[in-house]
């Protein structure tokens, strides 16, 4: 398995400006992904960030709107900009170990209220 | 594309009853399927998983079977607690890229 911290835990913020969140793993993991889940909804998949390449994004989310750092094999981090109240949600993490068989681990997650 | 179909909630339930939850999918290959559970505030957590067919995955209680026949992986529990009460995803994973893929949720309150 592996132990993932985000932050923060939960934000408020004005529509117009930015939020970084950062993942943190306990151990070296290639694949990392960030999800976004709506209020009352399922997860729905932003992107894939896996360290040594360019995030991989799903249809429907930019670059430009959620640009994605990874550093190296236990960090990364996804920014939120130009938020607007519909970019409220919470926003997860997680990470699949290559021994897993499929399986993703995922942070407590980051709860954002755009106002 | 690859998908899940999960029961529709919420699902209210008292102490000690007996739980199912019917989750089928569409996959393209063999995909291995899981259950993740989240409680109220809080992230996802993994609750059981199973990676070929006739497997049974097994957690606290809570048992689903991979049934490659039917396309299904329903989650039982033979009595259902108070802390029992979050919302349970299924999902698959069988895709490139080790995408998962997830259910609309389901969640389950249980009474006193």
């Amino acid at each position: 398995s592996a132990v993932i911290s985000q932050k923060p835990s939960r934000d408020i913020c004005q529509r117009g400006t930015s939020l970084t969140i950062q993942c943190q793993v306990d151990s070296q993991v290639t694949m990392m992904f960030w999800y976004r889940q709506q209020p009352g909804q399922s997860l729905t998949l932003i992107a894939t960030a896996n360290q040594g390449s360019e995030a991989t994004y799903e249809s429907g989310f930019v670059i430009d709107k959620f640009p994605i750092s990874r550093p190296n094999l236990t960090f990364s981090t996804l920014t939120v900009s130009n938020m607007s109240p519909e970019d409220s949600s919470i926003y997860l993490c997680s990470v699949r170990p290559g021994t897993s068989e499929g399986t993703q681990y995922f942070g407590p997650g980051t709860r954002l209220l755009v106002l | 594309g690859d998908s899940v179909t999960q029961m529709e909630g919420p699902v209210t339930l008292s102490e000690e009853a007996f739980l199912t939850i019917n989750c089928t999918y569409t996959a393209t290959g063999y995909p291995s399927l899981f259950w993740y559970v989240q409680y109220p505030g809080e992230g996802l957590q993994l609750l059981l998983k199973a990676t070929k067919a006739d497997d049974k995955g097994s957690n606290k209680g809570f048992e689903a079977t991979y049934r490659k026949e039917t396309t299904s992986f329903h989650l039982e529990k033979g009595s259902v607690q108070v802390s029992d009460s979050a919302v349970y995803f299924c999902a698959l994973s069988g895709g490139q890229g080790g995408k998962l893929i997830f259910g609309q949720g389901t969640e389950l309150s249980v009474k006193p």
